[in-house]
């Protein structure tokens, strides 16, 4: 079966600093995998996929995440943090018949 | 291009109650997902619609039903409700297999 792990509840990063939110995967088969933001009281909104090609996934606003098939992980990444990007993150992989299986997310809380 | 629009916003009933809500896809996007978000079981698949179909189905007990029509938009049916039936219910559509677009969702209370 299908299964996304995101292994930290809350990360906390001063704003220009590196960011990194946890992704580990289980998948049989090659890896769809997601990445998701949500901001309060609204749906979520895509940031970037993994289906094949370079290890390394541009996305929206400056992200981006690393596949790493010998890790099972897609860690989402980002150079510099922006107090803007404090929100709920979602990791998320496709299974067979197609339907998402998120993560539990990750709140991403940068401070000033 | 407009994006995933869902109505009513939010929605307050009372137990036992029978509530409907409503998705209209990106133009074009035939497929149709919905799922259940809550803060303990976080986000959860209810099911898809594809072309008029339901092609594919979480765990959830039939109370929850759902349907779409002709020009893709769907509804989703929840009988008898119960408080843990509170929620966010998020609709995502897709073109094909590639990634799935959101909606803001229907918060739904029950009291």
């Amino acid at each position: 079966a299908q299964s996304v792990a995101q292994p930290e509840d809350q990360v906390n990063v001063a704003e220009g600093n590196p960011l990194t939110v946890k992704c580990t995967y289980s998948v049989s088969g090659n890896p769809y995998l997601f990445w998701y933001v949500q901001y309060p009281n609204r749906g979520l909104q895509f940031l970037l996929k993994y289906i094949t090609g370079d290890n390394l996934v541009k996305g929206s606003y400056g992200f981006e995440a690393e596949f790493n098939k010998s890790q099972t992980s897609f860690h989402l990444k980002k150079p510099s943090a922006l107090v803007s990007d404090s929100a709920l993150y979602f990791c998320a992989v496709r299974d067979p018949t197609g339907k998402l299986i998120f993560g539990q997310g990750t709140t991403l809380q940068v401070k000033p | 291009k407009a994006g995933v629009t869902q109505t009513p916003r939010y929605l307050i009933k009372t137990r036992g109650q029978q509530v409907t809500l409503s998705c209209s896809p990106i133009s074009g996007h035939r497929s149709v997902s919905w799922y259940q978000q809550t803060p303990g079981q976080g986000l959860q698949f209810l099911f898809e619609y594809f072309s008029e179909t339901q092609r594919n189905k979480g765990n959830f007990p039939g109370r929850f039903s759902g349907r779409q029509f002709s020009n893709s938009r769907s509804e989703m049916n929840v009988s008898t409700l119960e408080l843990g039936d509170s929620a966010l219910y998020l609709c995502a559509s897709t073109l094909g297999n590639n990634e799935q677009f959101f909606g803001p969702g229907t918060r739904l209370t029950v009291l």
